[in-house]
C-alpha cells in the first residue's frame, strides 16, 4: 500500500535554508503535497507539485522531486521563526473517483533566532 | 482566499454520545472530505463524498458513523457512539474536481470522556 516516510525533527538557524525530506512508495501519484501545521492549528496547503515536474519554485519555497527515487524535498529559504511548524508530505493517487491523499508523520521545524 | 470552515473548533463529549462535526466546504467545491488525526499519528483518511454519496471510505469508517450534506453549503460527520478512541482532531477538506488539491479545514478537537 500506499506510504510516506519523513524524518521527525529538523532544527535550523534563522536565516538558514531548511530542507525537508520525504519518501513515497506509489510511483502513480498524481500530486505531491506540502502541507503546514502551525501549533493548535489546521493543515494549510503550501505547496504542490504534478508528478510530471520534476522542480517547482514559489517565493522562498523550493520543491525538488526525484520520481525514479520517489523522493520530494521542500526547501525553505531564509528560514524565519514564523517558519516554525508541522511539515507534511503526502501523496495524491487518483483513485476510482476521488484522490486518495496519504500523509507522511510529519517533520517538526523548530527555528531558532 | 475562499477557506473550508469547521465548527466547533473543541467539542468534548460524554463516551456514548452522539456528536456531529459540522464543515462549510469552499463554495465552487464539489469533493469533500473527512480526515482525523490521532494525537501524535498521521493524519488519517476517513471518507470522500461527490454528488451526494460516499465514493470511498477506509476501515475506519464504520457503521458508527456517516456524512450528510444536509443542504447547499454544509457537510456534516456524525459519529453515532461515540468512543473513547474517537478521540482525535477531525478535519474537513474539499477540492473543486477529484484530481485537483484538497484544502484543509482548522479542523475540529474532539475529546471524549
Amino acid at each position: 500500500g500506499e506510504d510516506v516516510e519523513q524524518s521527525l525533527f529538523l532544527s535550523v538557524r534563522e536565516g538558514d535554508s531548511s530542507v525537508i525530506n520525504c519518501t513515497y512508495t506509489d510511483s502513480s501519484s498524481t500530486y505531491l503535497y506540502w502541507y503546514k501545521q502551525e501549533p493548535g492549528a489546521g493543515l494549510q496547503l503550501l505547496t504542490y507539485i504534478f508528478s510530471n515536474m520534476d522542480m517547482k519554485q514559489d517565493q522562498r519555497l523550493t520543491v525538488l522531486l526525484n520520481k525514479k527515487d520517489k523522493h520530494l524535498s521542500l526547501r525553505i529559504a531564509d528560514t524565519q521563526t514564523g517558519d516554525s511548524a508541522i511539515y507534511f508530505c503526502a501523496e495524491g493517487l487518483n483513485s476510482g473517483g476521488y484522490q486518495k491523499v496519504t500523509f507522511g508523520t510529519g517533520t517538526k521545524l523548530q527555528v531558532i533566532p | 482566499e475562499p477557506e473550508v470552515t469547521q465548527t466547533p473548533s473543541h467539542q468534548v463529549t460524554q463516551m456514548g454520545q452522539e456528536v456531529i462535526l459540522r464543515c462549510v466546504p469552499i463554495s465552487n467545491h464539489l469533493y469533500f472530505y473527512w480526515y482525523r488525526q490521532i494525537l501524535g499519528q498521521k493524519v488519517e483518511f476517513l471518507v470522500s463524498f461527490y454528488n451526494n454519496e460516499i465514493s470511498e471510505k477506509s476501515e475506519i469508517f464504520d457503521d458508527q458513523f456517516s456524512v450528510e450534506r444536509p443542504d447547499g453549503s454544509n457537510f456534516t460527520l456524525k459519529i453515532r457512539s461515540t468512543k473513547l478512541e474517537d478521540s482525535a482532531m477531525y478535519f474537513c477538506a474539499s477540492s473543486v474536481q477529484e484530481d485537483q488539491p484538497q484544502h484543509f479545514g482548522d479542523g475540529t478537537r474532539l475529546s471524549i470522556l
